[in-house]
This record gives C-alpha cells, sequence and structure tokens, in this order.
C-alpha cells in the first residue's frame, strides 16, 4: 500500500508552470508532505514541505487540499534545469520504513 | 554553503573486497541517514543515526554491512565482503531536528561497482 501516489512521468514546456500532483490519501493529522528532487547523477535536493496550509518559497509553492489528501507542487517558470525526479514522501509510522517511492519525472520542453 | 560530503565519489571493487564509504554531515546537524539506490529498487534507507547512535539499521544486509559515527563529523558505512549484488549508488543525508520527519539534506553519493 503506496502512502504517497504521483504520475510516473510529465512533460512541461519550459517557461510555463509545472503542476505535479501527489495523493497522500491516508495521512494523518500531525503528518507533514515532504517534496524532493532529484536530478539526474546527483542526490535528492529538498524543495518543500507543509501540513496544512499552502506554502511557497524561492523554489516552488506547495498547495494542500483542505482535506489533506492530495497535494500540488507547483514550479511557477519552468526551465531546463528543473528536469528531474520529483518525489513526495510522508514520514514513516509505526514499523514502517522511509520510503522514497518512484516518484514523477518531469521533462522540460524547450 | 554548508554541504555533505561523500567519499569516495567513486569505488570499483571486486567481489570479496572490502568497501569503506565515508559521510561528513552538515556541521551542527545530529541526524545522519544511509540509503542506497538502484534501478530495480529505487531510494532504499539502509541506516539512521541520531547523536551518532544507531536507531535504525534494519535495511541494513547485518551480515556484511556495518555503519558507525565515530565522532559527530564523520559517519562510515562499510561493507565486507562486498558482492556484485551490492552495486549501487550510496547516499549520505544529514538534518538538523532529529526525526523522519525533517528536511534532509543528501551528499552527492558513492557510486559502487563490485565485479
Amino acid at each position: 500500500d503506496a502512502k504517497t501516489t504521483q504520475p510516473p512521468s510529465m512533460d512541461c514546456a519550459e517557461g510555463r508552470a509545472a503542476n505535479l500532483p501527489c495523493n497522500h490519501s491516508t495521512i494523518s493529522g500531525n503528518e507533514y508532505v515532504y517534496w524532493y528532487r532529484q536530478i539526474h547523477s546527483q542526490g535528492p535536493q529538498y524543495i518543500i514541505h507543509g501540513l496544512k496550509n499552502n506554502e511557497t518559497n524561492e523554489m516552488a509553492s506547495l498547495i494542500i487540499t483542505e482535506d489533506r489528501k492530495s497535494s500540488t507542487l507547483i514550479l511557477p517558470h519552468a526551465t531546463l534545469r528543473d528536469t528531474a525526479v520529483y518525489y513526495c514522501i510522508r514520514p514513516p509510522s509505526g514499523n514502517e520504513k522511509l520510503t522514497f517511492g518512484t516518484g514523477t519525472r518531469l521533462t522540460i520542453i524547450p | 554553503d554548508a554541504r555533505v560530503t561523500q567519499t569516495p565519489r567513486h569505488k570499483v571493487t571486486e567481489m570479496g573486497q572490502e568497501v569503506t564509504m565515508r559521510c561528513q554531515p552538515i556541521l551542527g546537524h545530529n541526524t545522519v541517514f544511509w540509503y542506497r539506490q538502484t534501478m530495480m529498487q529505487g531510494l532504499e534507507l539502509l541506516a539512521y543515526f541520531r547523536n551518532r547512535a544507531p536507531l535504525d539499521d534494519s535495511g541494513m544486509p547485518k551480515d556484511r554491512f556495518s555503519a558507525e559515527m565515530p565522532d559527530a563529523t564523520l559517519a562510515t558505512l562499510k561493507i565486507q565482503p562486498s558482492e556484485p549484488r551490492d552495486s549501487a549508488v550510496y547516499f549520505c543525508a544529514s538534518g538538523s531536528t532529529g526525526w523522519y520527519q525533517e528536511t534532509q539534506y543528501f551528499g552527492p553519493g558513492t557510486r559502487l561497482l563490485v565485479l
């Protein structure tokens, strides 16, 4: 039972907003949602996290639905350097292990 | 610009040899994570330290893998003896709050190939 569900791949035109969805329908009230990305041949990079309010930083915006069952990461003006695998993760609970899943492979098209 | 550093960046070795990977967490961070990434399994958590004490190493094959933190500035992951199936990229990450529910800062990884 995956803790988060993401589409395997997406394309976005350069300069447009990239909207990456994540489903986390079983999230509990005190669990944050974290987003990381991994550019080819590099280590994962933290992007943003949130609990219930929408969040924005210099990299992206995170929109969390009111019921907290899903969220969307928004890269407002995508560049070619944003091509990467994007991971939406939740912390584990109980004896679960922290996993990154397979993420969404985002390709920015020139 | 504080970063996690890992050495070596690349390692090619023969089956049966000992492999030691090193990680220097960001100064002041008290949490260290070791991950392994392969095409088949993705990114897997191997071990997790808080304040130099191992809190969870259930992801590691105990018979051949060991992880330690000799001091607050050095974490090591050893494989002895190494096997071809250990070929992967090994990432170290550090954090400052001491739990899974925190921001992790990853190093560049050690690319291991066991022949």
